[in-house]
């Protein structure tokens, strides 16, 4: 069985300033990660995944997350937010079965 | 691009009402899910299904049912509804592959008064 953890509940950061949110999980065979992000009052998109191959993913928007098979880690970093990255993101986590099992979400909040 | 349409954004119904939450995906994905969505507790699913009249349970199914009966839509039946069943509701689908990632729709919140 798989589980997530993402070990901050909320985030707050001013404007231009580097972000890193964490994802730590737990797996007893190879994974595939991901990250989704939900703006208000919508449902979650996707913003970057990890497969297989280069250990550092990069989304179209400037997140990355480096997978960390030692240490059992997926952390998204940006090294300047935008006021239209607020957001609660969510990271998860596929063991080869269909099912994704998601972290309790971190929400990021841009102050000005 | 993949549409996850659900048919209601908004959702007001009374305790013991049976309710009904209808997800319809356009991209022949196999794979389609219902989450629910509550503050602090991230996503946790109710059921799956890979295959049409096919179906399994999630984490957290009881009080729910489901029923897909063509492959592009997939309904959630709340058999009884409580109060404790106000949450937000989130459809996905995906395709029969691990790697791929599940595309979501934008939610029904559903209030149980």
């Amino acid at each position: 069985a798989q589980s997530v953890t993402q070990l901050d509940s909320q985030v707050p950061v001013f404007e231009e300033a580097p972000v890193e949110l964490r994802c730590n999980y737990s797996s007893s065979v190879s994974v595939y990660l991901f990250w989704y992000v939900q703006y208000p009052n919508q449902g979650l998109q996707l913003l970057l995944k990890y497969l297989s191959g280069s250990t550092l993913v990069e989304s179209i928007n400037g997140f990355e997350a480096e997978f960390n098979k030692s240490q059992t880690s997926f952390h998204l970093r940006k090294p300047s937010v935008h006021i239209s990255d607020t957001a609660e993101y969510f990271c998860a986590v596929s063991g080869g079965a269909q099912k994704l099992v998601f972290g309790q979400g971190t929400r990021l909040t841009i102050n000005p | 691009d993949v549409k996850v349409t659900q048919s209601s954004r908004y959702l007001v119904k009374r305790t013991g009402e049976k309710v009904f939450l209808e997800c319809v995906q356009d991209m022949d994905h196999e794979n389609m899910f219902w989450y629910r969505q509550d503050p602090g507790l991230g996503l946790r699913l109710i059921y799956f299904s890979y295959d049409v009249k096919m179906k399994e349970k999630g984490d957290i199914p009881e009080g729910y049912s489901v029923s897909r009966e063509k492959k592009e839509r997939f309904s959630l039946i709340l058999e009884s509804a409580s109060t404790n069943q106000t949450s937000m509701y989130l459809c996905a689908s995906s395709l029969l592959v691990p790697s791929q990632p599940q595309h979501f729709g934008d939610g029904t919140r559903l209030s149980i008064l």
